[in-house]
C-alpha cells in the first residue's frame, strides 16, 4: 500500500526554521496537506495543495514541493508551534494516506 | 459556524458490536466526503476510509476494509462508523473529518473507544 515517509523528529532552537519533509511517489501528481496536532486535541490544517496556507495560520508556516518530496517550512519558530505534523495526500486511486507524523520539539 | 460534533466515549468488551456517530451542521452536508481517521495511544493518524453522504458510496484504506463500515444518513447529517465484533487492538481515538476544494477542513473533536475485558 501507499506510504508517506517522514522523519519521526525535528529539533530547532525558538527563533531556529524547521524543515519537516514528506516523500511519496505519487506526490508529483496528488497534493499533500499538513497538520499540526498538539496533546489531546484534533489535528489542525496548517497547509493545504502543497504550499497555500488557510486563513489564521501564521505567516512563519509555509510548504514547498519538489518532485517526490514535500516540505513544511516553520520560519522564525516559537514554544508553541511545539506539536507533532503530519502530512497527507492520496494515491492514484484516491484512497488517503497519512505519513507516521513528525515531532517537532523546540529547544 | 461549521462543526462536527462526535459522540462521546465508548467502553465495550471485545466481541461486542459499536456504532459511532459523527453530526455535521453549519454547511451543506452532502456536498464534502466525510473522512474517519484513527490515531491509536500515543501513535500517529491512520486514515480509514470515506463516505460521499449524497450517495453513500465508500472508498476504504485496504488496512481497514473487512474490518468497519463506514454509513451515513443525509437526512440527518450524520456519519457513522461501526464494528461488528471489536478487539482490544481498537482501543484508539476516532476522527471524523471533512474536507473539500481550498482550505475547507474541518475535525470533529474525536471519540474515545475502549475495548477491554
Amino acid at each position: 500500500s501507499y506510504e508517506l515517509t517522514q522523519p519521526p523528529s525535528v529539533s530547532v532552537s525558538p527563533g531556529q526554521t524547521a524543515r519537516i519533509t514528506c516523500s511519496g511517489d505519487a506526490l508529483p501528481k496528488q497534493y499533500a496537506y499538513w497538520y499540526q496536532q498538539k496533546p489531546g486535541q484534533a489535528p489542525v490544517l496548517v497547509i493545504y495543495k502543497d504550499s497555500e496556507r488557510p486563513s489564521g495560520i501564521p505567516e512563519r508556516f509555509s510548504g514547498s514541493s519538489s518532485g517526490t518530496t514535500v516540505t513544511l517550512t516553520i520560519s522564525g519558530v516559537q514554544a508553541e508551534d511545539e506539536a507533532d505534523y503530519y502530512c497527507q495526500s492520496a494515491d492514484s486511486s484516491g484512497t488517503e494516506v497519512f505519513g507516521g507524523g513528525t515531532k517537532l520539539t523546540v529547544l | 459556524e461549521v462543526q462536527l460534533v462526535q459522540s462521546g466515549a465508548e467502553v465495550k468488551k471485545p466481541g461486542e458490536s459499536l456504532r459511532i456517530s459523527c453530526k455535521g451542521s453549519g454547511y451543506s452536508f452532502t456536498s464534502y466526503w466525510i473522512s474517519w481517521v484513527r490515531q491509536m495511544p500515543g501513535k500517529g493518524l491512520e486514515w480509514m476510509g470515506r463516505i460521499d453522504p449524497s450517495d453513500s458510496y465508500t472508498n476504504y484504506s485496504p488496512s481497514f476494509q473487512g474490518h468497519v463500515t463506514i454509513s451515513a444518513d443525509k437526512s440527518i447529517s450524520t456519519a457513522y462508523l461501526q464494528w461488528s465484533s471489536l478487539k482490544a487492538s481498537d482501543t484508539a481515538m476516532y476522527y471524523c473529518a471533512t474536507k473539500g476544494l481550498g482550505d475547507f477542513d474541518y475535525w470533529g473533536q474525536g471519540t474515545l473507544v475502549t475495548v477491554s475485558s
